[in-house]
C-alpha cells in the first residue's frame, strides 16, 4: 500500500485559513469515511484532531475541522494561531483491515 | 485516564529482534479493543506498524508482514512488538496507542521510545 499524498508544507499568516490535502485511492480515502487527521508538535506524540472524516474529538478547537470529495480528504485550519504550527497527517482505514498514513504536511504561520 | 508507556532496549545490532512492550496504566487492557504500534524514523513521517484485537487478532502492514509479530499480555495489562531482521531502516521513535472507537484505532498515544540499530 502506498502512503497518501499530502503536501510537503503550507503556510499562512495568524488569523488567516488554510486547508490540507491527502489523496488516496478507492481502496483508502475514497472507499471509506474513516480519515483522520493527527497533529505532532516537535518531539511530541501525535495528537488526534479529527476523526470519521469530520468529528472532533472533545477539547479540540472547532477552528479545525474536516472534509471528503472523492478520493481526497482535507483539514481546514481557521484563524490560524501560532500554536498551530505543527506537522500533520492524515490517515485512513485501507481494505483488509490496513491503514495508511499520508506523508505529512509541516504547517507554518507567518 | 489510561496512560501507555513504551518500554524495551534503545539499542538493536543489525539482523537481531526489536522488542518493545508498551504498559497500560490508570485503567484495564480489557476497556479498549484494539492496541496499536506505530513508528517514525528521524526527521520522517509516521508508518503504521500493526495493531492486535483483545482476541487476539493481528493486522499488520503489508511492508513489515514478513517480520512484524505483536501480543497481549492481559495478566500484566501490557501488549508487545516484535520485529525481527531488523536493518539501519528500522530505526525509529516507536509509539504504542490505543483504539479511540471503531475505525480510529491512534486515539490515545504513549510518549515513544527511540530504537537504534546499529553494531
Amino acid at each position: 500500500q502506498s502512503a497518501l499524498t499530502q503536501p510537503a508544507s503550507v503556510s499562512g499568516s495568524p488569523g488567516q485559513s488554510i486547508t490540507i490535502s491527502c489523496t488516496g485511492t478507492s481502496s483508502d480515502v475514497g472507499g471509506y469515511n474513516y480519515v483522520s487527521w493527527y497533529q505532532q508538535h516537535p518531539g511530541k506524540a501525535p495528537k488526534l484532531m479529527i476523526y470519521g472524516v469530520r468529528d472532533r474529538p472533545s477539547g479540540v478547537s472547532d477552528r479545525f475541522s474536516g472534509s471528503k470529495s472523492g478520493n481526497t480528504a482535507s483539514l481546514t485550519i481557521s484563524g490560524l494561531q501560532a500554536e498551530d504550527e505543527a506537522d500533520y497527517y492524515c490517515f485512513s482505514y485501507t481494505t483488509y483491515r490496513t491503514y495508511v498514513f499520508g506523508g505529512g504536511t509541516k504547517v507554518t504561520v507567518l | 485516564q489510561v496512560q501507555l508507556q513504551e518500554s524495551g532496549p534503545g539499542l538493536v545490532k543489525p539482523s537481531g529482534t526489536l522488542s518493545l512492550t508498551c504498559g497500560v496504566s490508570g485503567g484495564s487492557i480489557n476497556s479498549t479493543n484494539y492496541w496499536d504500534w506505530v513508528r517514525q524514523p528521524p526527521g520522517k513521517g509516521l508508518e503504521w506498524i500493526g495493531e492486535i484485537s483483545l482476541g487476539g487478532n493481528t493486522n499488520y502492514n503489508p511492508s513489515l508482514r514478513s517480520r512484524v509479530s505483536m501480543s497481549l499480555d492481559k495478566a500484566n495489562n501490557q501488549f508487545s512488538l516484535r520485529l525481527s531482521s531488523v536493518t539501519a531502516a528500522d530505526t525509529a521513535v516507536y509509539f504504542c496507542a490505543r483504539e479511540f472507537g471503531p475505525y480510529v484505532p491512534l486515539g490515545y498515544w504513549g510518549q515513544g521510545t527511540l530504537v537504534i540499530v546499529s553494531s
